[in-house]
C-alpha cells in the first residue's frame, strides 16, 4: 500500500517562496502510470487543484495559480515537490499530496495526511 | 466561489437516504462523463467514493452511487449509516487547460 508523506515549513512570510515535499513509501515514484498532483484546502473551505506532474516530467497546473507554481519530481529520494512563489495569506491552506492512476481522470486516489501551510509575518 | 454549485448541507436519518447535488456547466460536468465524488471527515484527507460517474473504487459500499444528468451531477447514499456523516466534495474534468474543478463541499448529518 502506497503512503504518501508532506513535509516543509508550516510558517511562510508574504512574498516569500512556500515549499513542499511529498515523500513516497510503499512504491516507486518511477514506476510510471500515476499523476503526482498537489491539492490544497484553506480551512472550512473546499478543494483546489493546484497541478501534477508525470514521471516524464509533464506538468499540468491549475489556470489560476500557473504562473506562480512549480511542480518536480526526483526519483533518486522518491519524492516530488510544489514551489508557490509569492505567497499571499490567501495561500493559507492545509496541502495534500496525492497519486492519481494515469487511467482514471480523478485529481487523486492515494492521499498524503496533509500538511497546513500558514502566510503570516 | 468554486467553479461546482453545491447545496452547504443536507440530513437524513439511520436508514434513509439523501442525494447531494452537484451542479456544473457544459465546460464541465455536462460535457465529459468524469465527474468524481470526495468523501471527508474532519481532520482527514479526503477518500475517492465515486469516479467516471457511476463507479466505485474497490471497498466503497454500493450504498454510493452516482448518476449524471445534463449539467448536474448528483450522489446517492442510500442506507445511511452514522459513519457517512461527513463533508462531500463533486470535481469535473473541465478540459486540458484546466484539467479539474471542485465543488463547495456539502455537510451530511445524519440526525
Amino acid at each position: 500500500q502506497v503512503q504518501l508523506q508532506e513535509s516543509g515549513p508550516g510558517l511562510v512570510k508574504p512574498s516569500q517562496t512556500l515549499s513542499l515535499t511529498c515523500t513516497v513509501s510503499g512504491g516507486s515514484i518511477s514506476s510510471g502510470s500515476y499523476y503526482w498532483n498537489w491539492i490544497r484546502q484553506p480551512a472550512g473551505k473546499g478543494l483546489e487543484w493546484i497541478g501534477r506532474i508525470y514521471i516524464s516530467g509533464s506538468t499540468d497546473y491549475n489556470p489560476s495559480l500557473k504562473s506562480r507554481v512549480t511542480i518536480s519530481i526526483d526519483t533518486s529520494k522518491n519524492q516530488f515537490s510544489l514551489k508557490l512563489n509569492s505567497v499571499t495569506a490567501a495561500d493559507t491552506a492545509v496541502y495534500y499530496c496525492a497519486r492519481a492512476p494515469d487511467t482514471v481522470v480523478v485529481p487523486a486516489e492515494d492521499w498524503g495526511q496533509g500538511t497546513l501551510v500558514t502566510v503570516s509575518s | 466561489q468554486s467553479a461546482l454549485t453545491q447545496p452547504r448541507s443536507v440530513s437524513g436519518s439511520p436508514g434513509q437516504s439523501v442525494t447531494i447535488s452537484c451542479t456544473g456547466t457544459s465546460s464541465d460536468v455536462g460535457g465529459y462523463k468524469y465527474v468524481s465524488w470526495y468523501q471527508q471527515h474532519p481532520g482527514k484527507a479526503p477518500k475517492l467514493m465515486i469516479y467516471d460517474v457511476t463507479k466505485r473504487p474497490s471497498g466503497v459500499p454500493d450504498r454510493f452511487s452516482g448518476s449524471k444528468s445534463g449539467n448536474t451531477a448528483s450522489l446517492t447514499i442510500s442506507g445511511l449509516q452514522a459513519e457517512d456523516e461527513a463533508d462531500y466534495y463533486c470535481c469535473s474534468y473541465a478540459g486540458s487547460y484546466t484539467y479539474v474543478v471542485f465543488g463547495g463541499g456539502t455537510k451530511l448529518t445524519v440526525l
